[in-house]
């Protein structure tokens, strides 16, 4: 089956402007979640989305936001557009569950880079 | 909190020799953990993983094993090849309702013909 879809792949943003990723998890996954990755900050935890509602959220300003649909597909977003964005942003998707052992499964990741 | 440790990088190794990648954790629950690879331009795949205390993963030659005495997840492989050349990542994630995983640093392994 398909795996996690992430578009786009790549953009190019101006420093001010905001940006919407896209996110399709694999069929069935119901959990969604979001992974900032920088060579200086590594892999840090944006927020993670189940049901339309965010359950799980990392230590980042306000200017990232996300949701998630009725069909499990979620988008993030980042208003005001700083250089230190630059980032590959990650969607991961899961099945729903307290087992820790559950799978998560990434996505290619969005290229984001901000000028 | 709950945080990974691994050991510093880069790593640079002959075709055919064995690699250790070491990996320690804190945790505040009982975590599963994870090694994730990250390709050169790719997202993050699954390598391994091991939900308890003395499991044993494995997957293409990579082994790893749990061991909560000494709260290490150590990533083994007997014979490297160059396209084992990537970042490798270890994780763990908490028993809960939620998917948030929790990574160390990464290190780099290239691995020279």
């Amino acid at each position: 089956k398909a795996g996690v879809t992430q578009t786009p792949r790549y953009l190019i943003k101006t420093r001010g402007q905001q940006v919407t990723l896209s996110c399709s998890p694999i069929s069935g996954h119901r959990s969604v979640s979001w992974y900032q990755q920088t060579p200086g900050q590594g892999l840090q935890f944006l927020f993670e989305y189940f049901s339309e509602t965010q359950r799980n959220k990392g230590n980042f300003p306000g200017r990232f936001s996300g949701r998630q649909f009725s069909n499990s597909r979620s988008e993030m977003n980042v208003s005001t557009l700083e250089l230190g964005d630059s980032a590959l942003y990650l969607c991961a998707s899961s099945l729903v569950g307290a087992n820790s052992g559950n799978t998560i499964y990434f996505g290619e990741g969005s290229w984001l880079t901000v000028v | 909190g709950n945080s990974v440790t691994q050991m510093e990088g880069p790593v640079t190794l002959s075709e055919e020799a064995f690699l250790t990648i070491n990996c320690t954790y804190t945790a505040t629950g009982y975590p599963s953990l994870f090694w994730y690879v990250q390709y050169p331009g790719e997202g993050l795949q699954l390598l391994l993983k091991a939900t308890k205390a003395d499991d044993k993963g494995s997957n293409k030659g990579f082994e790893a094993t749990y061991r909560k005495e000494t709260t290490s997840f150590h990533l083994e492989k007997g014979s490297v090849q160059v396209s084992d050349s990537a970042v490798y990542f270890c994780a763990l994630r908490l028993n809960g309702a939620n998917s948030k995983l929790t990574f160390g640093k990464g290190i780099t392994l290239s691995v020279r013909p």
